[in-house]
């Protein structure tokens, strides 16, 4: 019974080529956080979305795009790949009202992507 | 500035040795919210415990117990009688009022309990 899946586990494409990751939560949950996490280091805020409203990280690159269709529901676009995206990339879910982060997060197993 | 340290790269203890995980904390918020998570090596993070500026009780949940000490800025996370199983990185993160649902993480300890 998980409740944040991320699919694939593991994604190779080449460099340049648009690759997409995917999200679903079965939690109901309002808010959906994409991260990006390379080796040793701590998990990295790419955006997020508060329901339908879309909140892009000022240093997230514009390579890097985001579409949630519906609350369940949510992608990871990746226009053209470099080598330094090579990572894992987490999708995690909360449910909050006070206009800050202060639920848990509950996150997926991750999408480890490499570039070939 | 609001940080979240954790000066502990890596612990290695034998199993069923206690341990303790240290996080030191800066903000200016008069409330906030402290957070601990495990990063098993199967990659998921795993929510442990949330604890709030506001509330200065220790925890304790089965072997795991945690100490908030507003005095000093920490929020530290023991273990006691530690299990292989608890190998894992654990991160210690602090919620930013001001930030749209950023939070601060910690660098992370990983932690290696040998059998």
């Amino acid at each position: 019974d998980a409740m944040v899946i991320q699919n694939p586990r593991y994604q190779v494409t080449q460099f340049g080529k648009p690759v997409t990751l995917s999200c679903s939560q079965t939690l109901n949950h309002n808010v959906m956080y994409w991260y990006q996490q390379k080796s040793s280091q701590a998990p990295k805020l790419l955006f997020h979305y508060y329901d339908k409203d879309f909140n892009n990280e000022a240093d997230t690159p514009d390579n890097f795009q985001s579409r949630r269709p519906n609350t369940s529901f949510c992608f990871l676009d990746i226009r053209s790949p470099g080598l330094g995206d090579a990572a894992m990339y987490l999708c995690a879910t909360s449910l909050e009202s006070a206009g800050y982060s202060n639920q848990p997060q509950h996150f997926g197993d991750g999408t480890r992507l490499s570039i070939l | 500035a609001q940080k979240v340290t954790q000066a502990q790269t890596e612990i290695s203890v034998v199993e069923k040795e206690d341990v303790t995980l240290d996080c030191v904390y800066e903000t200016r918020d008069t409330t906030y919210y402290l957070f601990w998570y495990k990063q098993p090596p199967s990659g998921e993070l795993v929510f442990l415990i949330r604890r709030n500026s506001f509330d200065e009780q220790n925890e304790i949940s089965g072997r795991y117990s945690w100490n908030f000490q507003k005095s000093t800025s920490s929020f530290n996370f023991t273990i006691t009688a530690s299990q292989v199983v608890d190998s894992a990185v654990y991160f210690c993160a602090l919620s930013r009022m001001d930030s749209n649902y950023q939070l601060i993480w910690g660098a992370g300890t990983k932690l290696i309990i040998k059998p």
